[in-house]
């Protein structure tokens, strides 16, 4: 059984616009949550990631929502760029395995130009 | 050479094939993990070595072989594989107190024929 979903293969956005990217998680003992990019031919690259005693965290044009309540957190890019076009993978671990990160399939972003 | 370095970025090998996977960091990490990536399907831990003693293998065939001579190098050596296992397998390495969780290799796309 997955302990993180993400239920979205695939996400075309226009350039400029917001992606939005979600994921969803079933273990309540998960309490840090990382975003990573990857590229083509290229290893995932870390993004951006929260502590589980924030709802929000922003680097620049990355900010990513934490609700505990739904097991739910979510990616915005704001604006999107051609270059964004990548793999986002949602990824957790607990504070008791720190080393071992749980990860979802990847959602599919395509910023069209 | 600074990063996680994989090699060799492409390996084609018959079932009856024994083939070794390389991967170095050069980061001064203190755990290194193998993950192995198939089409759609989440990342899947395969074995993580802390200070070159294996902590953690889930559950993975005997068909492959994890080797971590010191904290720099990790191996997979892989023997009478089947078709199912071709995949892209990434190694990463971490330290223990960083936000960042893991830095990748790029990976070896692995075909079973």
């Amino acid at each position: 059984d997955q302990q993180v979903k993400q239920n979205s293969p695939s996400l075309s956005v226009q350039e400029g616009r917001i992606s939005i990217l979600n994921c969803d998680y079933t273990n309540s003992m998960f309490d840090y949550f990382l975003w990573y990019k990857k590229y083509p031919a290229e290893g995932p690259t870390f993004l951006i990631s929260i502590s589980s005693i924030k709802d929000k965290n922003e680097d620049g044009r990355f900010t990513v929502f934490l609700n505990k309540s739904a097991k739910h957190l979510s990616l915005h890019i704001v604006p999107s760029q051609p270059g964004d076009s990548a793999v986002y993978f949602c990824a957790a671990r607990t504070s008791g395995s720190a080393r071992q990160l749980t990860f979802g399939s990847g959602t599919q972003l395509t910023v069209l130009p | 050479e600074t990063g996680v370095t994989q090699t060799p970025r492409h390996l084609v090998m018959g079932m009856t094939n024994k083939k070794s996977l390389k991967c170095e960091q050069h980061l001064g990490h203190n755990a290194m993990y193998w993950y192995k990536q198939s089409a759609k399907k989440p990342l899947e831990l395969m074995f993580v070595y802390s200070l070159e003693e294996r902590v953690e293998n889930n559950s993975v065939p005997s068909r492959f072989s994890p080797e971590c001579p010191n904290s720099s190098h990790l191996f997979l050596h892989l023997h009478t594989l089947q078709p199912e296992d071709s995949a892209l397998y990434l190694c990463a390495s971490s330290q223990d107190g960083t936000s960042y969780g893991y830095t990748f290799g790029s990976g070896t796309r692995l075909t079973v024929v």
